[in-house]
């Protein structure tokens, strides 16, 4: 089975970009893998932000966006808030079966 | 309003078997493939099954699906897991989602497995 691996942690500013990446031990990550990304608050369910590599569901803030960038997926936070605050998962689809990645944790400092 | 409500969890020994149950309301349950999903305390998400809208196509984590079936019943809105020789790394919140785009979730049933 893949490995999907993610930035342990990362900080950003308030107001400031951040880019959180999403990695495959198979290889390049492409727009095949169909690309998610979740947030998750403590003790709260995952919400998922970006499906298909870079649509948004009708919650996502604009800040929100998700592209392909160097073989890896990627989430990208511009104009952080407070309550952007929280772990990030992706997942990867390996011919139907999903794999998330190892998560980042998003500190707004 | 779309909602989903698992139960079936609690406290196991080593070796026991549960049925985790997901009650789905306020979309047409029988037109979307579902999924089950597990996080263990303090850890990340990991992906555990998923299940077409008619059973026909059912995938599972490889390192699951000799102790673990994804099921579903149409007529009664539900998606069940049934979890066997259960471990105590299987301790975890199991959550159901509709897999399509991950839109839904529910609030997930805890399973603890210890002696």
């Amino acid at each position: 089975q893949a490995v999907v691996t993610q930035e342990p942690s990362l900080t950003v500013s308030p107001g400031g970009t951040v880019t959180l990446t999403c990695a495959s031990s198979t290889g390049a990550v492409t727009g095949g893998h169909y690309p998610y990304w979740f947030q998750q608050k403590p003790g709260q369910a995952p919400r998922t932000l970006i499906y298909d590599t870079g649509n948004k569901h009708s919650w996502t803030p604009a800040r929100f966006s998700g592209s392909l960038l160097g073989g890896k997926a990627a989430l990208t936070l511009s104009g952080a808030q407070p309550e952007d605050e929280a772990e990030y998962y992706c997942l990867l689809s390996y011919n139907g079966v999903r794999v998330f990645g190892t998560g980042t944790k998003v500190t707004v400092l | 309003e779309v909602q989903l409500v698992e139960s079936g969890g609690g406290l196991v020994k080593p070796g026991g078997s549960l049925r985790l149950s997901c009650a789905a309301s306020g979309f047409t349950f029988t037109t979307y493939t579902m999924a089950w999903v597990r996080q263990a305390p303090g850890k990340g998400l990991e992906w555990v099954s998923s299940i077409s809208s008619t059973s026909r196509y059912i995938l599972h984590a490889d390192s699951l699906k000799e102790r673990f079936t994804i099921s579903r019943d149409n007529a009664k809105k539900s998606l069940y897991l049934q979890v066997n020789s259960l471990r105590v790394e299987d301790t975890a919140v199991y959550y159901c989602a509709r897999d399509h785009f991950f839109d839904s979730w529910g609030q997930g049933t805890l399973v603890t497995v210890s002696s």
